[in-house]
């Protein structure tokens, strides 16, 4: 069974862009969580995604959104882009049966880095 | 991966020893923990998790202590073998869903 698949796995950004990151869950999963990884901050819950409804939020901006599609895969997408966006993002899925956070698998991360 | 850990304390063990990972989490309300190793250029991997109502689980090789009164989470992971190195962190849940990860411990393995 194929583990959860994050693309692109490295990308470059200028301020003031925008991007997107996609995620693949393990097959069967329905739910799809996004966190960013930082060195000052750690990891931290952005949002989750089951059934292609955002069912779980954290404290980030309205400048990072997301969206599932009908087969589970997941999009995030950062615009208007800062320098403190710097970061790994980790994709993370789940069956969707208890908690959102429990029983997750992470995929390996998109390293972004905003110049 | 690379930017996870740059500045994370740092536990240095002899290879075939116990290494014991601390953890102090925040909120007394939380009710389910998860320990989770990251090594380099990976996503985090659950290694062993333990609810509220419960105060030791162990695993293969592993084990985790929850101690409620001081808001405390131990891992124990005996005779730490190489494969072991790796950034750990602990992992909190509240009862609507909000998780809270530890800043994590690198552990290093001596030969």
């Amino acid at each position: 069974k194929a583990g959860v698949t994050q693309t692109p796995r490295y990308l470059i950004k200028t301020r003031g862009q925008q991007v997107t990151l996609s995620c693949s869950p393990i097959s069967g999963h329905r739910s799809v969580s996004w966190y960013q990884q930082t060195p000052g901050q750690g990891l931290q819950f952005l949002f989750e995604y089951f059934s292609e409804t955002q069912r779980n939020k954290g404290n980030f901006p309205g400048r990072f959104s997301g969206r599932q599609f009908s087969n589970s895969r997941s999009e995030m997408n950062v615009s208007t882009l800062e320098l403190g966006d710097s970061a790994l993002y980790l994709c993370a899925s789940s069956s969707g049966r208890g908690r959102t956070n429990e029983k997750l698998f992470f995929g390996s991360g998109t390293q972004l880095s905003v110049l | 991966g690379e930017s996870v850990g740059l500045h994370l304390p740092t536990l240095s063990v002899q290879e075939g020893d116990n290494s014991i990972i601390n953890c102090a989490y925040s909120n007394s309300a939380s009710d389910y923990f998860i320990w989770y190793k990251q090594e380099s250029g990976k996503g985090p991997q659950f290694i062993i998790d333990i609810r509220s109502n419960m105060d030791k689980r162990q695993g293969q090789r592993v084990t985790v202590l929850l101690n409620k009164t001081v808001k405390h989470l131990s891992l124990q992971i005996a005779a730490t073998q190489p494969g072991d190195s790796a950034v750990y962190f602990c992992a909190e849940i509240e009862g609507d869903d909000k998780i809270i990860f530890g800043k994590g411990t690198r552990l290093h393995i001596l030969p």
